[in-house]
C-alpha cells in the first residue's frame, strides 16, 4: 500500500521558535497533500489542502502566515508553524493523495509540544 | 451543530461480543462516507468505506440510513484487538471527520 512518512515524529520547542514538520510520500507521486490537526479527544481538523507547485489553500480560521505550507515537490510537503506558542500544540498529521477527491493515505504524524 | 457528530463512548465489551454505534452527519447531500480507525496517538487508517446498500467485511458491517442521516458500524466477535477509537468520514470534496468513538474490549 501507499506509505506516508513524516518528521520529525514528535517535536518540543519553546514559545516563540519555528518548528518544520516535512510529510512525505514514498512510493507515489502525491499531488494533493492535506495537513490536519488533532487535540486531544477531539477530530482531526482539516488545515489546508496544498497541490504541487500551488499554492495552499487554507480552512476558516487557519491563518496562513503563522503555518506556512510548501509542496515543492510530488513528494514533499512542508508545514511551518512560525513562531509557536503554548496553543500550537497538538498533534500534526498530513495525508497525501494522488489528486483532490482520491483516497488519502495517511503519515504517521508529529506530536508537537510548545513550552 | 457540527458536520459529523459520534456518541464518543467508551463502549466497553467483552471479548466475543457484538458492539454497534452511530454517527449522524449534517449535510443531507453528502455522498461518500467511511469508517476510520484510531489507535492511541496513531494516524487514523481506513477501515472501510459505507455503501448506500450496507456492506459487509469479514466481522464489521457498515450501514448508511440516507432518511435519517446517519451512518453505522457493527463488530461482531469483538477481539481485544479491536480496541481502538473508530472515526466516522464524511467526503464532501474534504474529509470531516467526527470525533471518534472508542471501544475498550476486555478478555
Amino acid at each position: 500500500g501507499a506509505v506516508v512518512s513524516q518528521h520529525p515524529s514528535w517535536v518540543i520547542c519553546k514559545s516563540g521558535t519555528s518548528v518544520k514538520i516535512e510529510c512525505r510520500s514514498l512510493d507515489f507521486q502525491a499531488t494533493t497533500m492535506f495537513w490536519y490537526r488533532q487535540f486531544p479527544k477531539q477530530s482531526l481538523m482539516l488545515m489546508a489542502t496544498s497541490n504541487e507547485g500551488s499554492k495552499a489553500t487554507y480552512e476558516q480560521g487557519v491563518e496562513k502566515d503563522k503555518f506556512l505550507i510548501n509542496h515543492a515537490s510530488l513528494t514533499l510537503s512542508t508545514l511551518t508553524v512560525t513562531s509557536a506558542h503554548p496553543e500550537d500544540s497538538s498533534f500534526y498529521i498530513c495525508s497525501a493523495s494522488v489528486a483532490e477527491n482520491y483516497e488519502q493515505y495517511f503519515g504517521p504524524g508529529t506530536r508537537l509540544t510548545v513550552t | 451543530r457540527k458536520e459529523v457528530e459520534q456518541d464518543p463512548g467508551p463502549f466497553n465489551v467483552p471479548e466475543g461480543a457484538t458492539v454497534a454505534f452511530n454517527c449522524t452527519y449534517s449535510n443531507s447531500a453528502s455522498q461518500s462516507f467511511f469508517w476510520y480507525r484510531q489507535d492511541c496517538r496513531k494516524e487514523p487508517k481506513l477501515l472501510m468505506s459505507v455503501y448506500s446498500s450496507g456492506n459487509e467485511d469479514g466481522r464489521f458491517t457498515a450501514q448508511l440510513n440516507r432518511a435519517s442521516q446517519y451512518i453505522s458500524l457493527l463488530i461482531r466477535d469483538s477481539k481485544l484487538s479491536d480496541s481502538a477509537t473508530y472515526l466516522c468520514v464524511v467526503n464532501d470534496y474534504k474529509l470531516s471527520f467526527g470525533a471518534g468513538t472508542t471501544v475498550t474490549v476486555r478478555a
